[in-house]
């Protein structure tokens, strides 16, 4: 079975600060893995994703993650935070088999900006 | 183009009665699924359709829960009867594909049974 481990619950960062975000995935085969981030009341927005290829993707609003096979992480990243970066970030894992489009979600890291 | 639109955006009722939420997935997406995000449980997948037809419904909690979709471009989930440990926010999702595609999330249900 797909799982997701996002090891940090809450993290405090000052603005202007470099920002990483864990996620470890368990998937059988070659995984899809995704960030979302969530501002309070939303939905989620995909920040990005890696299907295969290069192992370090771009996203919006300035993040990447590196997708680490023998590590079996998918860790998101920022040079610099910006207030308007406190929100909820998931990341998630699905597969590529008929069945992958139902995504495994982390608890989630909630990201704190101080000023 | 509109996003996955969603309502009610958010509904208190009592124990007991029928909560209906409604979902129009983005147009053009053959998958549309529907997700409950608690404190406790973080976000579940509940049940997914391919093409308007249910296939995979093991993450409904209960079989006071129930979600249909008669066409593409409309679903229902619903809770009968309502308990308070429903109170959640349920989130419907639409992909255009299979394997990976990515999932476009509505803004949400913020249901609360009291």
């Amino acid at each position: 079975a797909q799982s997701v481990t996002q090891p940090d619950i809450h993290i405090t960062v000052s603005e202007g600060a470099s920002l990483e975000l864990r996620c470890n995935y368990s998937y059988g085969a070659t995984p899809y893995l995704f960030w979302y981030v969530q501002s309070p009341g939303q939905g989620l927005q995909l920040l990005l994703k890696y299907f295969s290829g290069d192992t370090l993707v771009q996203g919006i609003k300035g993040f990447e993650a590196e997708f680490k096979r023998s590590q079996s992480s998918f860790n998101l990243r920022k040079p610099s935070v910006h207030w308007s970066d406190a929100a909820e970030y998931f990341c998630a894992v699905g597969g590529h088999t008929g069945t992958a489009s139902k995504l495994t979600f982390g608890t989630g890291t909630r990201l704190q900006v101080t000023l | 183009d509109a996003g996955v639109i969603q309502s009610p955006r958010h509904e208190v009722t009592e124990m007991g009665q029928e909560v209906t939420l409604r979902c129009k997935p983005i147009s053009g997406h053959d998958y549309l699924f529907w997700y409950r995000q608690t404190m406790m449980r973080g976000l579940e997948l509940l049940i997914y359709f391919n093409n308007n037809v249910p296939i995979d419904d093991s993450g409904m909690p209960e079989d006071r829960f129930s979600a249909k979709m008669p066409n593409a471009s409309f679903s229902t989930l619903k809770i009968q009867p309502s308990e308070p440990r429903d109170s959640a926010v349920y989130f419907c999702a639409s992909s255009p594909g299979s394997s990976g595609n990515t999932i476009y999330f509505g803004e949400g249900s913020w249901l609360t049974v009291v």
